[in-house]
């Protein structure tokens, strides 16, 4: 199984562009998220999604924007970007039972928004 | 509603032990523990539920104080591979589905 998968790996952004990161999971979890790491920090969840067509606010949600049409895919779109959003993305899934559960987590996309 | 851990970094010879401690201002009800080596997706180790209860597999544990609001993680004769920056992660009732991370704890474990 490729667990969970993000694309690009790698991307940089002019100021006020736009794009979306993919991500996708064939474990078939209903819970699936989205987190950005600045450097040297912790992990501030965007967007979380319980279910296809269920989404919710995180942390910092502002700039972005997500849907989740289906179980498998959960992308992840930024809007007139700035470099306040250059950082790197982690898409993650879950199986919870009735508590937040393991989180497994994408290899990660790099973000640079000159 | 950020935990706070601590300490920040803590630098140990192979072999030694380390406490990292997580501690929040609000109830808890999970605590979740991730490491995460440089350039790479955090990686699950465990899970710890309000009771008090006590976790562990191979050298690496964990508690849970649900009535201090506090974790702690233990490394016992810490190895080479343990090095990486160690995160924990808080649920603050049953069902919020979500976590709340903190700021995270850099360890180094030199030979």
């Amino acid at each position: 199984n490729a667990g969970v998968t993000q694309t690009p790996k790698f991307r940089i952004l002019k100021i006020g562009q736009s794009m979306t990161l993919q991500c996708t999971q064939d474990m078939n979890h209903n819970y699936m998220y989205w987190y950005r790491q600045d450097p040297g920090m912790g992990l501030k969840l965007i967007y979380y999604s319980v279910g296809a067509g269920i989404t919710d606010k995180g942390e910092v949600p502002n700039g972005y924007n997500v849907s989740r049409s289906t179980t498998e895919d959960f992308p992840l779109r930024l809007e007139l970007a700035a470099p306040s959003q250059t950082s790197v993305y982690f898409c993650a899934s879950s199986s919870n039972r009735g508590s937040a559960g393991e989180l497994f987590f994408g290899e990660g996309s790099r973000l640079t928004v000159l | 509603q950020q935990p706070v851990q601590s300490p920040q970094a803590v630098i140990l010879r192979e072999g030694e032990d380390a406490v990292i401690n997580c501690s929040s201002s609000k109830a808890l009800y999970s605590v979740h523990w991730y490491r995460q080596k440089h350039g790479e997706a955090p990686v699950f180790l465990m899970i710890l539920l309000k009771g008090g209860e006590q976790k562990g597999h191979d050298k690496i544990s964990a508690s849970f104080n649900e009535k201090k609001q506090q974790s702690s993680l233990y490394l016992t004769a810490s190895q080479l591979s343990y090095s990486g920056t160690y995160f924990c992660g808080t649920e603050p009732r049953q069902g919020a589905q979500k976590l709340v991370f903190g700021q995270g704890t850099r360890l180094t474990i030199n030979p």
